[in-house]
């Protein structure tokens, strides 16, 4: 596609509810990376792929936080037991090339606002 | 992991004057980018410096790369009402590196 596609837009889940959020970077871009945005704050890394493979999950604020990208192109990042504390917009970002080169330009989605009621 | 420290946190102007935002950090970075996110946007690259006291412009905007790679500046001339959104800085851990780390970002709203 033209740009990295996330869906749902918004999300209003009830407390304990289980989330999945979908991510359909550009194709052909190695990286993917997930990002966790607070109202007023900038974006905070949680987990990052390089093609199918996590290599770093070390953002990640708990282990209800599950991401995966099993053929190394739409990942999904999956929210168990939601709590009112995991409000916040989760963006989704992929770049071309892979760890170990310069870092290129991240191109982000939309976002997906989440709000646990 | 590493803070990069963006001041200020919010910026009014007037139509027509000039806007810098400034990013610091205490450790030498490899490189820096900077990302603006519009009002209910999403973060948009808008360049990236690699060289001790790089200079790079785009149009109304000057980017610099201090010499120590320590800090950035981000400096709008004759701001727009276009111009309205937070703007980012963001930095690698070195060459290689994935991950970006975010600064806290400058929100800057324009009067016209």
């Amino acid at each position: 596609g033209a740009g990295v596609s996330q869906s749902p837009r918004y999300k209003v889940a009830k407390r304990g509810q289980d989330v999945a959020l979908r991510c359909d970077p550009i194709s052909g871009h190695v990286s993917l990376f997930w990002y966790q945005q607070a109202l007023g704050q900038g974006p905070e890394f949680l987990t990052y792929f390089q093609n199918e493979a996590q290599l770093d999950k070390s953002g990640l604020p708990s282990d209800r936080f599950f991401a995966e990208r099993p053929e190394g192109s739409v990942s999904t990042l999956k929210i168990q037991r939601t709590q009112q504390e995991d409000s916040a917009v989760y963006l989704c970002a992929s770049s071309l090339r892979g760890q170990g080169a310069w870092n290129t330009e991240a191109f982000f989605g939309q976002g997906t606002r989440l709000t646990v009621v | 992991g590493q803070q990069v420290m963006q001041i200020p946190q919010y910026q009014h102007v007037q139509e027509g004057e000039d806007f810098t935002t400034y990013c610091n950090s205490s450790t030498t970075l490899s490189n820096i980018q900077w990302y603006k996110q519009r009002p209910g946007g999403h973060p948009v690259f808008l360049i990236q410096l690699v060289k001790s006291g790089e200079v790079k412009k785009q149009k109304r905007l000057t980017f610099q790369f201090g010499e120590a790679k320590k800090n950035s500046s981000l400096h709008i001339t004759a701001t727009q009402t276009t111009d309205v959104g937070t703007y980012f800085c963001a930095k690698s851990s070195g060459a290689g590196s994935y991950q970006l780390t975010f600064g806290k970002g400058t929100k800057l709203s324009v009067i016209p």
